[in-house]
Formats: structure tokens, sequence, C-alpha cells
């Protein structure tokens, strides 16, 4: 079975301050690493992936994450946000593609003032 | 030109009655979901079909009953409705099958609500 744990429900963060959404994962096998962004009202879109290859993965509106399998973590980072940044942060992981299943971590709200 | 499409997104009901979600894919996927996202917005996978064939059936009450006539649409119907029904269901699809990404394209909710 895999497992996914965000580590921060709620981040409040300044305008044009870095941020790092953090996420940890369990798996007896080897995962495909997801995060997807939820803007208010709307359904969830793929922000970026780590299948295989380069460990740091980018994706869009500037956003980047890291796969460390050492710490089985998966943490997404943005160096500047802005305030069309505040969202709701998924991470999800799939076992392999052919199972069809992805486990979702409890979400990550972002925050971002003025 | 929307690729993953859900009917109606506002549902206001009556405890006990029975109500149906439509979902549609113009993508070409060969898997579909639904996925349950609570008031904490947390999500839970309910059920998943592949080429109209259930190969994901999570512990979900009997009251809730998927059904795929072709593998571009996925219904949802529920039967007596309880309060705890109220949620935002999301449909989704995929592709399955190896040398492919496994990514979830989402259709925007159907946010429902039993009184």
């Amino acid at each position: 079975a895999q497992s996914v744990t965000q580590l921060d429900s709620q981040v409040p963060v300044f305008e044009e301050a870095p941020v790092e959404l953090r996420c940890n994962y369990s798996s007896s096998v080897s995962v495909y690493l997801f995060w997807y962004v939820q803007y208010p009202n709307q359904g969830l879109q793929l922000l970026l992936k780590y299948l295989s290859g380069s460990t740091l993965v980018k994706g869009i509106n500037g956003f980047e994450a890291e796969f460390n399998k050492s710490q089985t973590s998966f943490h997404l980072r943005k160096p500047s946000v802005h305030i069309s940044d505040t969202a709701e942060y998924f991470c999800a992981v799939t076992r392999d593609t052919n199972a069809g299943k992805s486990t979702f971590g409890d979400g990550t709200t972002l925050t971002v003032k003025p | 030109d929307t690729a993953v499409s859900q009917t109606p997104k506002y549902l206001v009901t009556q405890m006990g009655n029975d109500k149906s979600i439509k979902c549609e894919q113009n993508l070409g996927h060969d898997t579909m979901y639904w996925y349950k996202q609570d008031s904490k917005k947390f999500l839970k996978i309910m059920f998943s079909y592949n080429n109209k064939e259930l190969i994901i059936n999570e512990t979900v009450p009997n009251r809730f009953s998927p059904k795929s006539p072709d593998k571009a649409h996925l219904n949802l119907h529920i039967n007596s409705l309880e309060l705890g029904d109220s949620a935002v269901y999301f449909c989704a699809s995929s592709q399955r099958g190896r040398a492919v990404t496994g990514e979830l394209f989402f259709g925007e909710g159907s946010r429902l609500t039993v009184l």
C-alpha cells in the first residue's frame, strides 16, 4: 500500500516570498509522484510530475519540486509567490501507471498575502 | 473545448431523494474515476472504470452506483441521499498502460448539498 503525508495543512506567506510545501510518501515499490493545484471552486490541475530521470522537476507557473528517494519526499517550491498562487495544493502518488489508482495527501492551503 | 465535463455543477436536494451526476471526457482516455471531496478538502477515490469495466470500488455505500455506458462516459447515481453525502464530486480521466504518465484530468466538480 502507498500513503502520502502533506506536512503542513496551511501555509500563509507574503507576496514575493519563497514558499515550500512539504510532501512525504511511503511505498514498498517505485512510485510516480504528482503535485496538483486546485483554485477556488475549480477542479484539480496538474502542476508537475516525477516519473524518472532528473530529480528536479519543473512545472507550470514557476513551481518546481525535488524528488528525494532516501528521504521519500517530494517537496514543492516556488522562489517568489504571487497573490494568484493562493489555492489548495495536493501531492499524489501512483504505484504504477497501469494500476490506475492515485493516493492523495490531505492538501495544503497556500494563502498569499499582499 | 472542455476536456472533462460534468453536470450538473450544483445540486441541492432533500434527504431521501435520488440524484445522478453525469460525466463525459473527450480526451480519448480509457479510464474514468469518481472522487469525493469533503468539506475539509480531503479527496477520496470512490470508483474507477477502465473500458467500461469496474476496476476500483472503494468502500462506498451500496446507495452509490456508477455506470459507464462507454469509455467516454461515467455517471454516478445516488439513492436515498443522506446528509453525509454532501460534498463535491469530481470526475477524472486518465490513460492506463505502460509508457504513459498516469496524470489525472479532472472535471470542475459537482457540489451536492443534501438538506
